[in-house]
């Protein structure tokens, strides 16, 4: 069965300090990987995806991701956190068998400090 | 704004109570989902329509009950509830290319439900 793992529940770190959060997926087969945001009382934004291509994926309000295959980590980074980046980021996989069934990680709280 | 809207944004209800959740996007998209998002647990997919058809049913109970009238409106039919039913309901749409659910999935603010 699929799966995915965000390995951090919660990560404090200070405003203007880089910030890596960590997700390993568990597949079978070949699948899609995505990043999403959400803050407080709203739904959840797609910060970026990887479908193929580069596996380094640039996304909104300056997050990248590196797709590892052979670690099947999906890891989210920022150079440079702002107060406004205080939210739940939650990695998703999508399995590369045509299907709609997204399969989405427990979410990690992102806190920034001033 | 998403372009995805969802009413009510707060219900309450008992446990023999009959309610509906609604949610219309306005993206011109053409599937539709409902999740249900729990404390402390992974967001739950519970039901996926494409092109008006119900393409993913993920072993949902029967007191939830799924209807897409057409492209632009999903409702989520509510009865006999318990109260570990009780959570945010997400309803997303995005575009349904023959690849599956690749496309970027809008999401809506969310209906906050509470049973008791």
């Amino acid at each position: 069965a699929q799966s995915v793992t965000q390995l951090d529940s919660q990560v404090p770190v200070f405003e203007e300090a880089p910030v890596e959060l960590r997700c390993n997926y568990s597949s079978s087969v070949s699948v899609y990987l995505f990043w999403y945001v959400q803050y407080p009382n709203q739904g959840l934004q797609l910060l970026l995806k990887y479908l193929s291509g580069s596996t380094l994926v640039k996304g909104i309000n300056g997050f990248e991701a590196e797709f590892n295959k052979s670690q099947t980590s999906f890891h989210l980074r920022k150079p440079s956190v702002h107060i406004s980046d205080t939210a739940e980021y939650f990695c998703a996989v999508i399995l590369n068998t045509g299907g709609f069934k997204t399969i989405f990680g427990a979410g990690t709280r992102l806190f920034v400090k001033a | 704004e998403t372009g995805v809207t969802q009413t009510p944004r707060h219900l309450v209800m008992g446990m023999t109570n009959k309610k509906s959740l609604k949610c219309e996007q306005h993206l011109g998209h053409n599937a539709m989902y409902w999740y249900k998002q729990s404390a402390k647990k992974p967001l739950e997919l519970m039901f996926v329509y494409s092109l008006e058809e119900r393409v993913e049913n993920n072993s949902v109970p029967s007191r939830f009950s799924p209807e897409c009238p057409n492209s632009s409106h999903l409702f989520l039919h509510l009865h006999t509830l318990q109260p570990e039913d009780s959570a945010l309901y997400l309803c997303a749409s995005s575009q349904a290319p023959a690849s599956g659910g690749t496309d970027t999935q809008y999401f809506g603010p969310g209906t906050r439900l509470t049973v008791l």
